[in-house]
């Protein structure tokens, strides 16, 4: 089945201690972005990828971090989460073209005290 | 600034009710327009799309939407409102069509279904 995997589902952790969100597609797709949700402010982009070590920023990519060494696994990284990123994050994925929509995963609810 | 705007947070309609939800943008030239809707605890599923061509698209669920050049705008619509519609919707555009697939999301309606 053609899925975005995230994990883990939902998260708490404390300021400052490092937690990396793994991303997977199995569609071969050469885009894949972050986007984070929070009430009335509807999804805003973190960072996006273009292809295999080819990534940038979005609208909202401070405290943020991504890679992108295989095709398939775009992981999120904050180096040191802070209260203002509870929040929650969705991972998408699509061919390359502005045409095609996004594939979306179920999100992960992250809770940082 | 350029912007994905829709200007309704909650919308609450009878079931079996026809249902508008309100999307503006303000890019200059036709972007790619989007649908998407999210059903609590779940990621976001299209529901359609508008390219080019024919400004009335079909989509899924039985929605459609009308794409208006002059209003810059992409109304969702559904002549017959299902229980199961409840959900949030999400206008987004892809604002370079010569680009890859940088999606701008609106902020979003809530829709609430009643009996």
């Amino acid at each position: 089945e053609a899925q975005v995997t995230q994990n883990p589902r939902y998260l708490i952790t404390v300021t400052g201690k490092k937690l990396t969100v793994t991303c997977s597609q199995n569609m071969n797709h050469e885009y894949m972005s972050w986007y984070r949700q929070d009430p009335g402010l509807g999804l805003r982009q973190i960072y996006y990828s273009m292809n295999v070590e080819v990534t940038d920023k979005g609208d909202v990519p401070e405290g943020y971090k991504v890679s992108r060494k295989e095709k398939r696994n775009f992981p999120l990284i904050l180096e040191s989460p802070s209260p203002n990123q509870t929040s929650l994050y969705f991972c998408a994925s699509s061919p390359i073209s502005g045409k095609s929509p996004l594939h979306f995963g179920n999100g992960t609810r992250l809770t940082v005290t | 600034a350029q912007s994905v705007t829709q200007p309704d947070i909650h919308i609450t309609v009878s079931e079996g009710a026809s249902l508008e939800l309100r999307c503006n943008y303000s890019y200059g030239a036709t972007p790619y327009l989007f649908w998407y809707v999210q059903s609590p605890g779940q990621g976001l599923q299209l529901l359609l799309k508008y390219f080019s061509g024919d400004t009335l698209v079909q989509g899924i669920k039985g929605f459609e939407a009308e794409f208006k050049r002059s209003q810059s705008s992409f109304n969702l619509r559904k002549p017959s409102v299902h229980w199961s519609d409840a959900a949030e919707y999400f206008c987004a555009v892809v604002p370079d069509q010569t680009g890859a697939n940088n999606l701008f999301f609106g902020t979003g309606t809530r829709l609430t279904v009643i009996p």
